[in-house]
């Protein structure tokens, strides 16, 4: 079955720092989508891609979308303590109705 | 609104012990979805339902039941508690139409099972 590999697992960063997490999937994906879960709180939605190289920004938040549509990455400039939690990438294959999320990446920020 | 609720928010069951979680959504989602989660294993999908009256399997349902008789309700059922299902249990909810299906959670329900 589809899988959707994430790492790094842990990423821990001085605040100021970038940070960085990547998304494989062993299958063409028809989209995928970011979410945010902070510690002790339920996944966010953040945004979804849908476009073979598609690169979308919000703020300090960059995502972009593999020309294969198998892979993915979420890029945080110059992280701040708000960012602290766990970010999580699901994909979407064909026209399922259902997603597959990756095991996503804790980033813990020092102030 | 109230979005996505969950019901209970915590619960300690004893082996053998049933008991049902109750999602309910009040944005008129077609597609709603049981998942649990457990550490480092991020988030893995129990059943699923894309309208009132159907149901379907996601990776992980075995122990576990569901039904959606109501269109905003989801309800999901331990008939025997094994302590493998001590987890955290979310649930979520999608509309089916529209190119941008992002999936709203509840808060959860976190279950522990001695």
């Amino acid at each position: 079955g589809q899988q959707v590999m994430q790492i790094p697992q842990y990423q821990h960063v001085q605040e100021g720092e970038d940070f960085t997490t990547y998304c494989n999937s062993s299958t063409t994906l028809s989209n995928i989508q970011w979410y945010k879960q902070r510690p002790g709180g339920h996944p966010v939605f953040l945004i979804q891609l849908v476009k073979s190289g598609e690169v979308k920004k919000q703020k300090r938040l960059t995502f972009q979308f593999g020309e294969a549509k198998k892979n993915s990455s979420l890029h945080i400039t110059a992280t701040q303590t708000t960012d602290v939690g766990t970010y999580f990438c699901a994909g979407r294959q064909g026209g399922s109705e259902k997603l597959v999320f990756g095991k996503g990446t804790k980033l813990t920020v020092n102030p | 609104n109230a979005g996505v609720t969950q019901t209970p928010k915590f619960r300690v069951l004893k082996t053998g012990q049933s008991m049902t979680l109750l999602c309910a959504q009040d944005m008129n989602h077609e597609y709603m979805y049981w998942y649990r989660q457990d550490p480092g294993m991020g988030l893995r999908l129990i059943h699923y339902s894309v309208g009132e009256g159907t149901t379907a399997k996601g990776e992980v349902p075995d122990g576990y039941n569901v039904s959606r008789l109501k269109k905003q309700n989801f309800l999901l059922g331990l008939e025997s508690a094994a302590p493998s299902q001590t987890s955290v249990y979310f649930c979520a909810s999608s509309y089916s139409a529209g190119r941008v299906h992002e999936q709203y959670f509840g808060p959860g329900t976190r279950l522990t099972v001695t």
